[in-house]
């Protein structure tokens, strides 16, 4: 299998500041790497796939990059909605994994 | 537009199985592989499965093989999970998702809540 490791696990920062969120796998998974927003009590919601691909409707201050092992989600101006817990997953092969998970909370 | 609609909350004693329906609209049922994937409570998100609707075939992650069934019905463009000998283990929200561009899950049912109790 293959192994999505994120860090942070957490951060704190304010209204905004630039994110970045790192993700790598443990081989070469080209660009199947996608992110997920997660809200508390909610479904998740793509973001981001095939590594920089913007999902519509995602604003245009998120982006991503990356190909191989190593993959970055940056937001570049950090707006109150997006507080919340990102995912990243590869879609290379199966099963399917998920990175841990980075909370994004309010400094 | 596309919506996947699920079921909603169950709870099991442990040994029991659920069956989980996610009701899909807005596309061709078959067109699409559907993963499904759960998160326990305060925990990450884990992958179960992907299912083709079109010929039914399915490929389980490893913890779940034979405990886990999907099958659909195309005449309502619905898949069900199965998940059998439920333990407090499996209580969590399940979610049915649909892929899309690069296998990513691109859209997601609103979650069903399995509650394992005895």
């Amino acid at each position: 299998d293959i192994q999505m490791t994120q860090s942070p696990s957490s951060l704190s920062a304010s209204v905004g500041d630039r994110v970045t969120i790192t993700c790598r796998a443990s081989q070469s998974i080209s660009s199947y790497l996608n992110w997920y927003q997660q809200k508390p009590g909610k479904a998740p919601n793509l973001l981001i796939y095939t590594a920089s691909s913007l999902q519509s409707g995602v604003p245009s201050r998120f982006s991503g990059s990356g190909s191989g092992t190593d993959f970055t989600l940056t937001i570049s101006s950090l707006q109150p909605e997006d507080f919340a817990t990102y995912y990243c997953q590869q879609s290379y092969s199966t099963p399917r994994t998920f990175g841990q998970g980075t909370k994004v909370e309010i400094k | 537009q596309v919506q996947l609609v699920q079921s909603g909350a169950e709870v099991k004693k442990p040994g029991a199985s659920v069956k989980v329906s996610c009701k899909a609209s807005g596309y061709t049922f078959t067109t699409y592989y559907m993963d499904w994937v759960r998160q326990a409570p305060g925990q990450g998100l884990e992958w179960m499965a992907k299912f083709n609707p079109s010929g039914g075939s399915t490929s389980y992650a490893q913890k779940f093989q034979g405990r886990v069934t999907m099958t659909r019905d195309t005449s309502t463009s619905t898949v069900y999970m199965e998940l059998s000998s439920l333990r407090s283990e499996d209580t969590a929200v399940y979610y049915c998702t649909r892929e899309g561009f690069g296998e990513s899950l691109y859209y997601w049912g609103q979650g069903t809540l399995v509650t394992v109790s005895s």
